[in-house]
């Protein structure tokens, strides 16, 4: 079993559409938690932190449920420029980030 | 502030040849990883310093993979000898410490071809 698992789409939605992105992690240990965008060939980059109480940036709202191990992202009013690879990422207290092997979203008009 | 530079940005070898990657961080950023990202596949790491120490390498193919992390600073990644299975980017990342709440910052990658 992969340490984080994510559904790996493809996720096809029109403009305006509300998704969502779950993700399971194995290591009851893990301390911090991240979902960050990578765009076609390019690096991934960070796109928020994800927080216990959860947290909100503008579209994007992320939330951690650390009893079930789940991690999730709620993108609201998708944008063509949402259109990327969303990858759940998992730290251990040490610093050691572990990638989930994304989830691709594509926006259509 | 300066990103993470690497360099080449693309290498197209036939295996069993040698491949080496450079990697410049952050300046002040502690910590330096570099991952491997096959396509379709997250990235998946391959070694991870703190300063000039190893942290973690448990995922580096040690007969074949290298990596030195000279003055705490640049870093450089050896293939030796390749194999087609390498075929990936290669991703170097920093961040300011190796702590759990650290973000990471990639380079562009190096885009590695064996034939």
């Amino acid at each position: 079993r992969k340490e984080v698992e994510q559904d790996p789409g493809p996720f096809n939605v029109p403009e305006g559409a509300t998704v969502a992105f779950n993700c399971t992690y194995s290591n009851s240990a893990s301390q911090s938690f991240f979902w960050y965008r990578q765009d076609c060939r390019k690096e991934p980059k960070l796109l928020m932190s994800v927080y216990s109480s959860g947290n909100e940036d503008g579209r994007f709202t992320a939330q951690l449920n650390r009893a079930s191990q789940y991690i999730s992202l709620l993108i609201r009013d998708s944008k063509l420029s949402d259109s990327a690879t969303y990858l759940c990422v998992v730290n251990t207290n040490a610093g050691k980030s572990t990638f989930g092997d994304g989830t691709t979203l594509t926006v259509k008009p | 502030e300066a990103g993470v530079a690497q360099s080449p940005r693309y290498k197209i070898i036939e295996k069993r040849q040698s491949v080496a990657f450079w990697c410049n961080p952050i300046s002040g950023h502690a910590t330096l990883y570099w991952y491997q990202q096959i396509l379709g596949q997250g990235p998946k790491l391959l070694i991870q310093f703190q300063n000039n120490g190893v942290v973690d390498d448990s995922q580096l193919p040690k007969d074949r993979f290298s990596a030195e992390r000279l003055k705490g600073v640049d870093s450089t990644l050896k293939i030796q000898p390749a194999k087609l299975e390498d075929s990936a980017v290669y991703l170097c990342a920093s961040s300011l410490r190796g702590s759990g709440a650290n973000v990471l910052t990639f380079g562009a990658g190096s885009r590695l071809t064996v034939l």
